[in-house]
């Protein structure tokens, strides 16, 4: 039982490259959402999908851009990677939106932009 | 701004003792979650108390919830080595299909 799943789990970019983050998740779950975490920041909303084809901005969505054309999938692209950009992305899934149901996470993906 | 406000930001405790964090939201909610994170790894859940509830257990876990107030308290009751962790309150605006997280507080028991 596969739950959340992240690739890449770790990836070092140059300033202005592009990359995409795939999160996939097998409990057919409606809604999905990408954080970001950084030291002592806590968890930050980037994006989230109330269901396939749709997307929502969050708290910090700019430089990001996502794509839920299935639903099992959500990706998060950064056209132009920026040293601000670093951090760990962690995606998560829910059955219901807002805080009604358990959002079950990924373990993680570590980018560190140069 | 995050919606919730975890308090204190750190905790280090000996195992045995109880263990409490606090939270503090700014607009209504409709629910409120806890959440733990071991290090270097993806959030768990933990807990989930309603807006119309003020206290719920689950094993040596303690939730209470304070609308009036906007914040929720979470108890660890004899603690273990293996509670060492971050943990994180999750809350909603009302109606809103977005979780919103604090910062944080991170524990650390002593063995």
């Amino acid at each position: 039982n596969a739950g959340v799943t992240q690739t890449p789990k770790f990836r070092v970019l140059k300033t202005g490259q592009s990359m995409t983050l795939l999160c996939a998740q097998d409990m057919n779950h409606e809604y999905m959402y990408w954080y970001r975490q950084d030291p002592g920041m806590g968890l930050r909303l980037i994006h989230y999908s109330v269901g396939e084809g749709t997307t929502a901005k969050g708290e910090v969505p700019d430089g990001y851009n996502v794509s839920r054309l299935k639903k099992q999938n959500f990706l998060l692209g950064l056209e132009s990677a920026a040293p601000s950009q670093t951090s760990v992305y962690f995606c998560a899934s829910s059955e219901t939106g807002g805080s009604t149901g358990e959002l079950f996470f990924g373990e993680g993906s570590r980018l560190t932009v140069l | 701004s995050q919606q919730g406000e975890e308090d204190p930001q750190a905790l280090s405790i000996q195992e045995g003792e109880n263990a409490t964090m606090n939270c503090s939201y700014k607009t209504s909610i409709n629910n409120l979650q806890w959440y733990r994170q071991n290090s270097g790894r993806g959030l768990v859940h933990l807990i989930l108390i309603r807006s119309n509830e003020r206290e719920k257990h689950s094993g040596r876990l303690r939730v209470t919830l304070d609308t009036s107030k906007k914040s929720s308290s979470l108890l660890i009751t004899a603690s273990r080595a293996a509670d060492t962790a971050s943990y994180f309150c999750a809350t909603d605006a009302a109606g809103g299909f977005k979780t919103i997280f604090g910062a944080g507080t991170r524990l650390f028991v002593k063995a």
